[in-house]
């Protein structure tokens, strides 16, 4: 199974873009990125996925290194609405529908 | 709105009560998924049914007895549960199993056994 690292907190400052960085050294060639996000005691939230390729969408920006071994989610700017936990999953090979949630980066947005 | 509504959102229970967690999806999925998320614990993949026949059953206690009627509803059947059972259950969809499967989660039933 490719695990993640991710640091357990980070604070951003509010309009300032938030990097949140992620470890998975040992992904395998046909593993995903996923960043899920959970808003406290709310259910987690998908936000941007990718397999090598740099990813942008309306929330966020995925940049994955060239050798796969780490990624950083990037929010641009940075809302109060933004603070939550975020979790970098690598999709488990071979166990079909498996998401390992870990533990995450709790973001808080700082006014 | 993520359109997956679970019901209830809180539920306290006894011991030895028997109650259902209720969750449905109005995404046109055909996979759900079951997880548990304890107090400073990561969330634990309970069930997955995939086309209404469960795929994935993680080591869950009997006394965790989910049902999928059909691909649109999923339930949580509850019996004699611990306090250590008290947690948020988390419901989930996905369009299709598979390498690209992006899971939409409820809100979640915070459930407190006394």
């Amino acid at each position: 199974d490719a695990k993640t690292t991710q640091p357990p907190s980070m604070d951003c400052a509010e309009g300032r873009a938030a990097n949140l960085p992620c470890n998975h050294s040992t992904i395998s060639g046909n593993e995903y990125v996923y960043w899920y996000r959970q808003i406290h005691s709310q259910g987690p939230q998908y936000i941007i996925h990718g397999l090598k390729n740099n990813e942008t969408n309306e929330m966020a920006s995925l940049i994955i290194t060239e050798d796969r071994k780490s990624s950083t989610l990037i929010l641009p700017h940075a809302t109060l609405r933004d603070t939550a936990v975020y979790y970098c999953i690598v999709r488990i090979a071979n166990t079909g529908n498996q998401f390992y949630f870990g533990t995450g980066t709790s973001l808080t947005v700082i006014p | 709105e993520t359109g997956v509504t679970q019901t209830p959102r809180h539920l306290v229970m006894g011991m030895t009560n028997k109650k259902s967690l209720k969750c449905e999806q109005h995404l046109g999925h055909n996979a759900m998924y079951w997880y548990k998320q304890s107090a400073k614990k990561p969330l634990e993949l309970m069930f997955v049914y995939s086309l209404e026949e469960r795929v994935e059953n993680n080591s869950v206690p009997s006394r965790f007895s989910p049902e999928c009627p059909n691909s649109s509803h999923l339930f949580l059947h509850l019996h004699t549960l611990q306090p250590e059972d008290s947690a948020l259950y988390l419901c989930a969809s996905s369009q299709e199993p598979g390498r690209k499967n992006i899971q939409y989660f409820g809100a979640g039933t915070r459930l407190s056994v006394l």
